[in-house]
């Protein structure tokens, strides 16, 4: 019954791979995000998507492409990974049209580059 | 970019003390969220705010949304042990963008 689910949990991995994170949820929601925690626990919105379109872009380099095969799955694969990608992400889901926004989290990716 | 100003940093009381922390910004939000987190785990939501002034309850914890909407602060009363982790508040503007703060660590003291 988990709502915000992401694989793998834990992922280490050599620099100049290419790597990609799953994320679904089964709340319904129509809008879906991914965040980026650094070392210093803090968080920050890289994108996010509508109804599979790209909504928010944050100055984010384009070695990182999300995609959204439908709306309750939101993916990111990251080209050539360097050192500084080392990070947990973070997927998050939320409703649309309700007038109360709110963000529920998965429990995150934990990625090395090593 | 855009940040929120979260204070204090951390926090390291005895368990059955009163919890303070709040966050500023120099923007206007038109909703703040309060959420935990655990090592090892994801944000978890444990209040949100929607109207200037507003003041919330979710047991033990309160949290209130300034009138100015430029701030908002939480409260934990009698902690207790589980409270350890990290709280973080969040303002939401335009296109769903959450903003977060930089977290508050919570240790208590058996």
């Amino acid at each position: 019954d988990t709502a915000v689910s992401q694989t793998p949990k834990y992922l280490v991995t050599q620099m100049g791979n290419d790597k990609s994170i799953k994320c679904e949820q089964n709340l319904g929601h129509d809008t879906m995000y991914w965040y980026k925690q650094d070392s210093k626990k803090f968080l920050k919105i890289m994108f996010s998507y509508n109804n599979k379109e790209l909504i928010i872009n944050e100055t984010v380099p384009n070695r990182f492409s999300p995609k959204s095969p439908d709306k309750a799955h939101l993916n990111l694969h990251i080209n050539s990974l360097e050192l500084g990608d080392s990070a947990v992400y973070f997927c998050a889901s939320s409703p649309l049209g309700t007038g109360k926004e709110t963000q529920y989290f998965g429990p995150g990716t934990r990625l090395l580059v090593l | 970019g855009q940040q929120l100003n979260q204070s204090p940093q951390s926090m390291f009381i005895q368990e059955g003390e009163d919890v303070s922390m709040n966050c500023t910004s120099s923007s206007i939000f038109n909703t703040w969220l309060w959420y935990k987190q655990e090592p090892g785990e994801g944000p978890v939501l444990l209040i949100a705010l929607y109207k200037a002034g507003e003041l919330t309850s979710n047991g033990r914890l309160t949290a209130q949304f300034g009138i100015t909407r430029k701030d908002s602060f939480l409260n934990i009363s009698a902690s207790i042990p589980s409270d350890v982790g990290i709280y973080f508040c969040a303002g939401i503007q335009g296109a769903q963008k959450l903003v977060f703060g930089q977290g508050t660590r919570l240790t208590i003291n058996p």
